[in-house]
């Protein structure tokens, strides 16, 4: 079965600083990798989509990578600004790509002004 | 942009009432997805939907069942509802193929059982 891990759980740096999310999955056979944000009480929001057949891929500051191998990814933010603060979930396709998403438990983010 | 509209963002219902959450699609998207969403836990798939009128169950149905009569409309039912269906209740579509795309959710409906 397949298990996503998000490390750390929770996290609070100062603004202005890079940082990196990490997210680890036991089954490499994947489809794709979707990076989501979530906002206290609201639902989520697509970040960044990386098929399995992909290396990283960017969206402003932020930028996602994938080692399918080694069962990892990580999403980079770069300049952290106060409203980047919420939650970040990784979450990787399940079977065919039809069968939902498995969840990590998400990594809280400070960024603190 | 595809949007995913859930009905109700926080409903308040009675222990044993039936409820209903609602959840429609405007993309023509194939796929639809129940999760719950409790602190600790994390996000967990209930039921999801491949077709009209197909349901499969995800990792967590018990108490719940589901209703897809058409495309772009996924029902949750609690058939009778308890305190520890108290949940953020979390809707998802996706298009079969278009894993390209990812998944698109709604924005949640805030359950408590009383």
């Amino acid at each position: 079965k397949q298990e996503v891990t998000q490390i750390p759980a929770a996290l609070s740096v100062p603004e202005g600083e890079n940082l990196v999310l990490n997210c680890s999955f036991t089954d490499s056979a994947i489809y794709n990798l979707q990076w989501f944000r979530q906002d206290p009480g609201k639902g989520l929001t697509s970040l960044l989509l990386i098929q399995s057949s992909q290396r990283e891929q960017t969206s402003g500051r932020l930028n996602a990578s994938l080692d399918k191998s080694s069962g990892r990814s990580t999403l980079y933010i770069a300049a952290s600004q106060p409203g980047d603060s919420a939650t970040y979930l990784c979450a990787v396709s399940r079977g065919g790509g039809a069968d939902g998403l498995t969840f990590g438990k998400g990594t809280h983010l400070i960024i603190q002004p | 942009d595809v949007k995913v509209t859930q009905s109700s963002r926080y409903l308040v219902k009675r222990t044993g009432e039936k409820v209903f959450l609602e959840c429609v699609q405007d993309m023509d998207h194939e796929n639809m997805f129940w999760y719950r969403q409790d602190p600790g836990l994390g996000l967990r798939l209930i039921y999801f939907s491949y077709d009209v009128k197909m349901k499969e169950k995800g990792d967590i149905p018990e108490g719940y069942s589901v209703s897809r009569e058409k495309k772009e409309r996924f029902s949750l039912i609690l058939e009778s509802a308890s305190t520890n269906q108290t949940s953020m209740y979390l809707c998802a579509s996706s298009l079969t193929g278009g894993w390209g795309y990812g998944y698109t959710f709604g924005s949640g409906t805030r359950l408590t059982v009383v």
